[in-house]
C-alpha cells in the first residue's frame, strides 16, 4: 500500500530534550515535506526537500533541523524543544512532475506536546 | 500576512443538499488551487485542484471553481453526504516554486443526516 509514514504518533516531552520524528514514504517520491498545523493558523511549512541531500527551510523552520540521506526517509529533528513548538505535525510527499498539479501525500500526522 | 484566506471556520448542511466551502486569495502569482479534505486523527487527503487556466473541475460530486478578476475559489459538494463530515483545506501553489503550498486556515463541514 503506497503511504507516508510518521513515528511516533504521539509523543510528550520535557524542553531541551532532543527528539526526531520519522518520515518514511515507499513511493519513490523525490520531493518531501514537514508541516505543523495549529489551531486558527491552518497548515504552515517547516522544510522541505526536493531530493537526497537537498533541503531547504519553508515558513517557520526556526528550532527545526531535517536531513535527507535516503530518499525514502526525511526525519525531523527537534535539537531541544521548547513548548511553543507543541503541534501536529505532518510529513507530505509527492513525486516531482506528476499529473495531478500540486497533490501531495500526507502522513498521518504527529501530535507533540512540550511541557 | 495570510495569502490563502478561508473565512468561515464552520459550516453546517443537510445531507442531500448542496456545500459550498469559500476561499479567497490575494498573490495573484497562485496559479494552481487544491481542496484537501482532512478527518480528525489523519492526515489531509487530496481532493481535488484546478489550473488557473480552467474556472472549474468537476470530479464526481464535487466541482471547484475558480474566479481569477475575484481571487476566489469554491467548492461545491453535490449531494452533500454524512462521509463528508471533515475539515476541508483550501490551498495554492506557484508552478516552479518548488513545490510550495500555501494553505488556509480550514472549514470545518457538518453534514447532517
Amino acid at each position: 500500500e503506497a503511504q507516508v509514514t510518521q513515528n511516533p504518533r504521539y509523543l510528550i516531552t520535557v524542553t531541551g530534550k532532543k527528539l526526531t520524528v520519522t518520515c518514511s514514504q515507499n513511493m519513490n517520491h523525490e520531493y518531501m515535506s514537514w508541516y505543523r498545523q495549529d489551531p486558527g493558523l491552518g497548515l504552515r511549512q517547516i522544510y522541505y526537500s526536493m531530493n537526497v541531500e537537498v533541503t531547504d527551510k519553508g515558513d517557520v523552520p526556526e528550532g527545526y533541523k531535517v536531513s535527507r540521506k535516503e530518499k525514502r526517509n526525511f526525519p525531523l529533528i527537534l535539537e531541544s524543544p521548547s513548548p511553543n513548538q507543541t503541534s501536529l505535525y505532518f510529513c507530505a510527499s509527492r513525486k516531482t512532475g506528476g499529473l495531478r498539479v500540486g497533490e501531495q501525500f500526507f502522513g498521518p500526522g504527529t501530535r507533540l506536546t512540550v511541557l | 500576512d495570510q495569502q490563502v484566506k478561508q473565512n468561515s471556520p464552520s459550516l453546517s448542511v443537510q445531507e442531500g443538499r448542496i456545500s459550498i466551502l469559500n476561499c479567497d486569495y490575494t498573490n495573484s502569482m497562485f496559479d494552481y488551487f487544491l481542496w484537501y479534505k482532512k478527518y480528525p486523527a489523519e492526515g489531509p487527503t487530496f481532493l481535488i485542484s484546478i489550473s488557473s487556466i480552467k474556472d472549474k473541475n468537476e470530479d464526481g460530486r464535487f466541482t471547484v471553481f475558480l474566479n481569477k478578476s475575484a481571487k476566489h475559489l469554491s467548492l461545491h459538494i453535490v449531494p452533500s453526504q454524512p462521509g463528508d463530515s471533515a475539515v476541508y483545506f483550501c490551498a495554492a501553489g506557484i508552478v516552479g516554486s518548488n513545490y510550495k503550498l500555501t494553505f488556509g486556515k480550514g472549514t470545518l463541514l457538518t453534514v447532517n443526516p
